[in-house]
C-alpha cells in the first residue's frame, strides 16, 4: 500500500519560496517504474502539472514550461522522500499542491494536499 | 484555457448513462493514452479510468472510457447519487512534454 504524506508550511509570503516536501511510503523513490510529481489545483488554473523527477539509471527532472525559471523537484533518498521548491511566488501561485506518484503513465497515488497561500 | 477541452457541467437522473467528452489534439490525446480522474469535493483527485478504457481493481464496471483520434469520453451507465462529483481527464503532451488536463466536468446527478 503506497502512501504519500505532504508536509510545509500553508502561507508564503509574496517573493519567498514555496517549499514542500513528500514522503513515500510502500515504494521507494528510487524506483525504476514509478515517477515523482508535483501538480497544483486552483479554481481560476484547474490542475496543473508542475514537474517530476524519477530515476532510471540516473535522475531525470522535467518541468512545465511556465514554472521552468523558479521550479526545482530533488529527491531525497536518504529520507525516501521528494521536494518541490517555487521560487518568487505570486499570489497567483495560491493553490492546493498534491504530490502525486506516476506508474505506467497513470496517477495512481495522490498525497493528501495542501493549501498553501501566498499572502502578506 | 485547459489544454484538454472538456464541458464544464454534465448531468442525468439516477440509472441514466452519461458520458462526457475530452477533445485535445495530435501532440496529446492523439499520441497517447488517457487517464479519467474523479474528484469529491474536498478530497484528492482518484484514478478512475486508466490506458484509455482499463479501469483498476475497484472501481466499478459503470464506468467505462473509449478514445478515438483526439478526442476520448467517459461513459457512466446507471447513474447513481455518489456519483456527483468532478471529472478530469487527463494525457501526456509531446510538445509541451508534460502532462495535461481537461478543465473539469461537474457531474449533478438530479
Amino acid at each position: 500500500q503506497v502512501q504519500l504524506q505532504q508536509s510545509g508550511p500553508g502561507l508564503v509570503k509574496p517573493s519567498q519560496t514555496l517549499s514542500l516536501t513528500c514522503a513515500i511510503s510502500g515504494d521507494s523513490v528510487s524506483s525504476n517504474s514509478a515517477a515523482w510529481n508535483w501538480i497544483r489545483q486552483s479554481p481560476s488554473r484547474g490542475l496543473e502539472w508542475l514537474g517530476r523527477t524519477y530515476y532510471r539509471s540516473k535522475w531525470y527532472n522535467d518541468y512545465a514550461v511556465s514554472m521552468k525559471s523558479r521550479i526545482a523537484i530533488n529527491p531525497d533518498t536518504s529520507k525516501n522522500q521528494f521536494s518541490l521548491q517555487l521560487n518568487s511566488v505570486t499570489p497567483e501561485d495560491t493553490a492546493v499542491y498534491y504530490c502525486v506518484r506516476l506508474v505506467g503513465g497513470m496517477a495512481d497515488n495522490w498525497g493528501q494536499g495542501t493549501l498553501v497561500t501566498v499572502s502578506s | 484555457q485547459s489544454v484538454l477541452t472538456q464541458p464544464p457541467s454534465a448531468s442525468g437522473t439516477p440509472g441514466q448513462r452519461v458520458t462526457i467528452s475530452c477533445s485535445g489534439s495530435s501532440s496529446n490525446i492523439g499520441r497517447d493514452i488517457v487517464n479519467w480522474y474523479q474528484q469529491l469535493p474536498g478530497t484528492a483527485p482518484k484514478l478512475l479510468i486508466y490506458s484509455n478504457n482499463q479501469r483498476p481493481s475497484g472501481v466499478p464496471d459503470r464506468f467505462s472510457g473509449s478514445k478515438s483520434g483526439t478526442s476520448a469520453s467517459l461513459a457512466i451507465s446507471g447513474l447513481q447519487s455518489e456519483d456527483e462529483a468532478d471529472y478530469y481527464c487527463a494525457a501526456w503532451d509531446g510538445s509541451l512534454n508534460g502532462w495535461v488536463f481537461g478543465g473539469g466536468t461537474k457531474l449533478t446527478v438530479l
